[in-house]
């Protein structure tokens, strides 16, 4: 399943299959993104990251890719798990913003057994 | 290590009255930050401070106050509490040296303003 945009839409895949969530970006002078998971009732949880010199980096079951082009971002969950069901922040930080990251509004992932 | 740790998890307050968020870290980071969530709106950065004695505005300033007078604390304090300020509050903090942009968050402080 895929999701687009940076409002919060809902992503519902089965157990197994393979999540894409998607985020948009407008700062074309961001230089950093990283993606971040968070559980009903908890804080954010940093994922993997990537800078803006790479299109793509790996971490556990989960692929990052940049496309600068387009300013666009993807995480993709590889065999998604019931555990993987939270709301997905993508975060981008720019050359000339210091020190802030810049949050998306997240999208709603479910997990169906 | 514990992380960042907040208090209170959850406070019920009236229009006008005052509180303080606690946030501490055990992390030594220089970077401490918070962040209110609202429905639709992702996190937005309210304050936030690169070291001891140094705090700055974020996005969304009014209302609150901080300071910093250790590198573990960085209380966020609500002097006249509004309706508007109800909220779900993250402290997260991080290192400041080069290539250090992951934020460690806490669990979050469920404010409600009646």
């Amino acid at each position: 399943g895929e999701s687009v945009g940076l409002h919060l839409p809902t992503l519902s895949v089965q157990e197994g299959d393979n999540s894409i969530i998607n985020c948009a970006y407008s700062n074309s002078a961001s230089d950093y993104f990283i993606w971040y998971k968070q559980e009903s009732g908890k804080g954010p949880q940093f994922i993997i990251d990537i800078r803006s010199n790479m299109d793509k980096r790996q971490g556990q079951r989960v692929t990052v890719l940049l496309n600068k082009t387009v300013k666009h971002l993807s995480l993709q969950i590889a065999a998604t798990q019931p555990g993987d069901s939270a709301v997905y922040f993508c975060a981008e930080k720019g050359e000339t913003s210091g020190s802030r990251l810049t949050f998306g509004e997240g999208t709603q992932l479910t997990v169906n057994p | 290590n514990a992380g960042v740790t907040q208090t209170p998890k959850f406070q019920v307050l009236k229009t006008g009255q005052s509180m303080t968020l606690q946030c501490a870290q055990d992390m030594n980071h220089e970077y401490m930050s918070w962040y209110r969530q609202d429905p639709g709106m992702g996190l937005r950065l309210i304050h936030y401070s690169v070291g001891a004695g140094i705090t700055d505005q974020g996005e969304v300033p009014n209302g609150y106050n901080v300071s910093r007078s250790t590198t573990e604390d960085f209380p966020l304090r609500l002097l006249s509490a509004a309706p508007s300020q109800t909220s779900v509050y993250f402290c997260a903090s991080r290192r400041t040296d080069s290539g250090a942009n992951v934020l460690t968050f806490g669990a979050g402080s469920r404010l409600t303003v009646l």
